[in-house]
């Protein structure tokens, strides 16, 4: 059981392009949700959904995009990199009133 | 809508030694409360959850937490600390939504 699996582990990327951080997870769970963790600041969600077609915007969604077109599959785009977005990015997933399990986390460096 | 506040950013603490990490919220609700922990490099675990019922909850590694509704805290306790057990915690509390709002989190490092 592979639970929530993130790729990449690492990424870095050059002010104003994209990429898509991918988040997938084999437990059926309902819920999906997008973390950005900074240092003293814990976790703030970015994007959520609470099952496939749904999505809606957390605390931070400003410069990310997601889509949720199947119950798997949660990705996260940056359509335009910014240096404030360098971050360590954490998907997670829960059945409907459960903890959240999480990925390992994407480290993101905008140069 | 909920905040949680983790007081303090750095505790160091001997190895054997006793352990209270702080978490206060505010949630207009009865609240889910949970604690995390994050080693270095990776992601969170669960180590405990309060959903209703005894305030008095057990979680993994020795970890116990109390919610006293009256002080809005939800603090983690270990009676004696492991090397290993340097980490980072957070704490959380879940909104309607199923959402997790985090506290800044806590650095735990254990002195030998």
């Amino acid at each position: 059981n592979a639970g929530v699996t993130q790729t990449p582990k690492f990424q870095v990327l050059k002010t104003g392009q994209s990429m898509t951080l991918q988040c997938a997870q084999d437990m059926n769970h309902e819920y999906m949700s997008w973390y950005r963790q900074d240092p003293g600041m814990g976790l703030r969600l970015i994007h959520y959904s609470v099952g496939a077609g749904i999505t809606d915007q957390g605390e931070v969604p400003n410069g990310y995009n997601v889509s949720r077109s199947t119950t798997e599959d949660f990705p996260l785009r940056l359509l335009s990199a910014a240096p404030s977005q360098t971050s360590v990015y954490f998907c997670a997933s829960s059945p409907r009133d459960s903890p959240l399990h999480f990925g390992n986390g994407t480290r993101l460096t905008v140069t | 809508a909920q905040s949680v506040t983790q007081p303090d950013i750095h505790i160091t603490v001997s190895e054997g030694a006793s352990l209270e990490l702080r978490c206060n919220y505010s949630y207009g609700a009865t609240p889910y409360l949970f604690w995390y922990v994050q080693s270095p490099g990776q992601g969170l675990q669960l180590l405990l959850k309060y959903f209703s019922g005894d305030t008095l909850v057990q979680g993994i590694k020795g970890f116990e937490a109390e919610f006293k509704r009256s002080q809005s805290s939800f603090n983690l306790r270990k009676p004696s600390v492991h090397w290993s057990d340097a980490a980072e915690y957070f704490c959380a509390v879940i909104d309607a939504g199923n959402m997790l709002t985090f506290g800044g989190g806590t650095r735990l490092m254990v002195k030998p």
